[in-house]
C-alpha cells in the first residue's frame, strides 16, 4: 500500500526566502507525481505534474524534482511571496489498475510580509 | 467551460438525515472521482467512475455511501443516516482517460453533521 509523507508539516518564512518542501512515498512504481496547492476551505489546484520518466518540471518560481528510485520528490519555491501561503500536497499515481491518487497530509506554508 | 462544479458548497444536517452532493465534471472528461478530506489531512479516495461505470471503491465507502453517474456526465454522492464522523469536505475531480493522474478538482462540498 502506497504511503506518502510530507515534511515539514508546517513552515513559516519571511517574504523573499527560497524554500523546499519534501515528499516521500513508499512504492516507487509510480506512473507520475503531482503537486497541488490548496487554499483554506477550497479545492485543490494542480501546480506541477512530473511523469515517471522525467526528473523535474518547472513553472515560474516553482520547480519540482522526482527521484523514483529513492521514493522522493521536492518542491522548490523561489523568492516566496505572501500569496504563496497555502497547503501544498503531493500525490503519486500508482501503475496498478486503480488510478486513484494517494495524497500526503500536506505542508502548510505561511509567508509573512 | 468553468471547470468542475459542486453543489451544495455547504451542508449542515442533523445526525441520521440523508444528504446528497452533486458534481458536474469538465464536459469532455470521462473520469470522475470522489474524495473526502477532514481537517489537517490530505484527501482520501472514495470512488471513481469511467463514463457511467463505477470502477473502483475504497473501503472507506461504507454501505451508507452510494455514488452514481447514470449518464456518464454528472455524479451524485449520497450519504444515508449521517453520523458526526461523516463531517468532512467532499471533493470531486475529473480527468481524461488518457491523462491519468491529471485531475481537476472542484471547490468541494463541506458537510457538517450536528
Amino acid at each position: 500500500k502506497q504511503e506518502v509523507t510530507q515534511i515539514p508539516a508546517a513552515l513559516s518564512v519571511p517574504e523573499g526566502e527560497n524554500l523546499v518542501l519534501n515528499c516521500s512515498f513508499t512504492d516507487s512504481a509510480i506512473y507520475n507525481l503531482q503537486w497541488f496547492r490548496q487554499d483554506p476551505g477550497k479545492g485543490l489546484t494542480s501546480l506541477l505534474l512530473i511523469q515517471s520518466s522525467q526528473r523535474e518540471q518547472t513553472s515560474g518560481r516553482l520547480n519540482a524534482s522526482l527521484d523514483k528510485s529513492s521514493g522522493r520528490s521536492t518542491l522548490y519555491i523561489a523568492a516566496s511571496q505572501p500569496g504563496d501561503s497555502a497547503t501544498y500536497l503531493c500525490a503519486p499515481l500508482r501503475y496498478q489498475a486503480g488510478t486513484a491518487l494517494i495524497f500526503g497530509k500536506g505542508t502548510t506554508l505561511s509567508v509573512s510580509s | 467551460d468553468t471547470g468542475v462544479s459542486q453543489d451544495p458548497r455547504h451542508k449542515i444536517t442533523k445526525r441520521g438525515q440523508n444528504v446528497t452532493f452533486r458534481c458536474d465534471p469538465i464536459s469532455e472528461h470521462n473520469r470522475l472521482y470522489w474524495y473526502r478530506q477532514t481537517l489537517g489531512q490530505g484527501p482520501e479516495f472514495l470512488t471513481y467512475f469511467q463514463n457511467e461505470a463505477q470502477l473502483e471503491k475504497s473501503r472507506l465507502l461504507s454501505d451508507r455511501f452510494s455514488a452514481e453517474r447514470p449518464k456518464g456526465s454528472f455524479s451524485t454522492l449520497e450519504i444515508q443516516r449521517t453520523e458526526q464522523g461523516d463531517s468532512a469536505m467532499y471533493l470531486c475531480a475529473s480527468s481524461l482517460e488518457y491523462s491519468p493522474g491529471e485531475l481537476f478538482f472542484g471547490e468541494g462540498s463541506r458537510l457538517t453533521v450536528l
